[in-house]
């Protein structure tokens, strides 16, 4: 079946920080990739998306590539601002009716 | 603004109210999602909406009544909840579903439900 890991939180780290967050999947075929990031209070954001394999998605200062031989698609950014701390979602999607596949969220705190 | 909003925002109810939440998207789509959002659980998808035909219902309990009059507006009717249901509850719509859909999903701000 279709699957989503994502790296447990919290993660906490110091403005400027390097921020990766691990997500790996498990699914047949050729799905596309979401991360989703929800800020205090709010709903749920589209981050950034890849639809194919070696893709980057990319937005904000965040990226991440779609890696089909690691079935990864890790979040990266150079450097994190307070206004970054948020839960983080990966997901997928694979030709199941629109249906998303969600990992569990790992929650980011910055810190000045 | 993502063009998906959810009333209200917050709710608390007794067991043997009734209430409704409604979600309403302006963004032209044609599909549209209840999820429940429990803390320290993955988000779980609820029902699916497409072009007002509910196309999923992953064994929600009968408490959970939704209703999609039109593709712009989905309601979940609430019936003799229980204490273990409060949570999140977010709508999202995307342009399709079908089989082959990857469609990008958007999401509302969500109602947090509280039962007493």
């Amino acid at each position: 079946g279709n699957s989503v890991t994502q790296m447990e939180g919290p993660v906490t780290l110091s403005e400027e920080a390097f921020l990766t967050i691990n997500c790996t999947y498990t699914a047949t075929g050729y799905p596309s990739l979401f991360w989703y990031v929800q800020y205090p209070g709010e709903g749920l954001q589209l981050l950034l998306k890849a639809t194919k394999a070696d893709d980057k998605g990319s937005n904000k200062g965040f990226e991440a590539t779609y890696r089909k031989e690691t079935t990864s698609f890790h979040l990266e950014k150079g450097s994190v601002q307070v206004s970054d701390s948020a839960v983080y979602f990966c997901a997928l999607s694979n030709n199941q009716g629109g249906k998303l596949i969600f990992g569990q969220g790992t929650e980011l705190s910055v810190k000045p | 603004e993502t063009g998906v909003t959810q009333t209200p925002r917050h709710l608390v109810m007794g067991m043997t109210n009734k209430k409704s939440l409604k979600c309403e998207q302006h963004l032209g789509h044609n599909a549209m999602y209840w999820y429940k959002q429990s803390a320290k659980k993955p988000l779980e998808l609820m029902f699916v909406y497409s072009l007002e035909e509910r196309v999923e219902n992953n064994s929600v309990p009968s408490r959970f009544s939704p209703e999609c009059p039109n593709s712009s507006h989905l309601f979940l009717h609430l019936h003799t909840l229980q204490p273990e249901d409060s949570a999140l509850y977010l709508c999202a719509s995307s342009q399709d579903s079908g089989v082959s859909s990857t469609d990008t999903q958007y999401f509302g701000p969500g109602t947090r439900l509280t039962v007493l």
